[in-house]
């Protein structure tokens, strides 16, 4: 199996800031990474497809970088409705693996 | 719009089998990859597996030897059974669909989520 590895487990931000999350994966998956962002309750949403690639309706303040095991998620300005839990998730293989989240929270 | 909705029981006694099914509505549910996928309370993702809907499967192989999964075309629906459940597969379940677009393959549409218990 492909071991996704996030960082940090959690963070805290305030309404502005430039947040980055990073995601490794074990061995190369070319750019088959996804993002996803979850709520309290809710199923996780797709965010960045293919490493870099904005999911229709998602804000532009959202982007993605990377490729082969070293990939970024970065929120170029926060919002408060970014507070949430993100995934990274690799597509290279199967089985499909998750991350184990970055928790943002308010500072 | 697509729409996913996970329905079955919400209890399940430990040893049984844990019976989920996914229904799709406002779309096809030929030509896609349809995975479930878990989350215990206050953890992360788990990727149960997927179908697709000539009948190929993929199973995580932590649970391979536990799961199974059908799809029944005629009514838009896919389904996950799960053999003798324990404590330890108590979480909510969720059904999702798999595109492959864009360069990338991501799951695009989740159901909302079902919860359910492993207790006697």
């Amino acid at each position: 199996d492909i071991q996704m590895t996030q960082s940090p487990s959690s963070l805290s931000a305030s309404v502005g800031d430039r947040v980055t999350i990073t995601c490794r994966a074990s061995q190369s998956i070319s750019s088959y990474l996804n993002w996803y962002q979850q709520k309290p309750g809710k199923a996780p949403e797709l965010l960045i497809y293919a490493a870099s690639s904005l999911q229709s309706g998602v804000p532009s303040r959202f982007s993605g970088s990377g490729s082969a095991t070293d990939f970024t998620l970065n929120i170029s300005s926060l919002q408060p409705e970014d507070f949430a839990t993100y995934y990274c998730q690799q597509s290279y293989s199967t089985p499909r693996t998750f991350g184990q989240g970055t928790k943002v929270e308010i500072k | 719009q697509v729409q996913l909705q996970e329905s079955g029981p919400g209890l399940v006694k430990p040893s049984e089998t844990l019976s989920l099914t996914c229904t799709v509505s406002g779309g096809s549910i030929t030509t896609y990859f349809w995975s479930w996928i878990r989350q215990p309370a206050g953890k992360g993702l788990e990727w149960i597996g997927r179908i697709y809907t000539g009948g190929t499967t993929n199973y995580n192989p932590s649970l391979k030897s536990r799961v199974t999964m059908s799809v029944d075309t005629s009514k838009n629906q896919f389904s996950l059974n799960l053999t003798s459940v324990t404590a330890a597969d108590t979480a909510v379940y969720y059904c999702a669909r798999e595109v492959a677009a864009g360069g990338g393959r991501q799951f695009d549409y989740w159901g909302q989520g079902t919860l359910v218990t492993v207790s006697s």
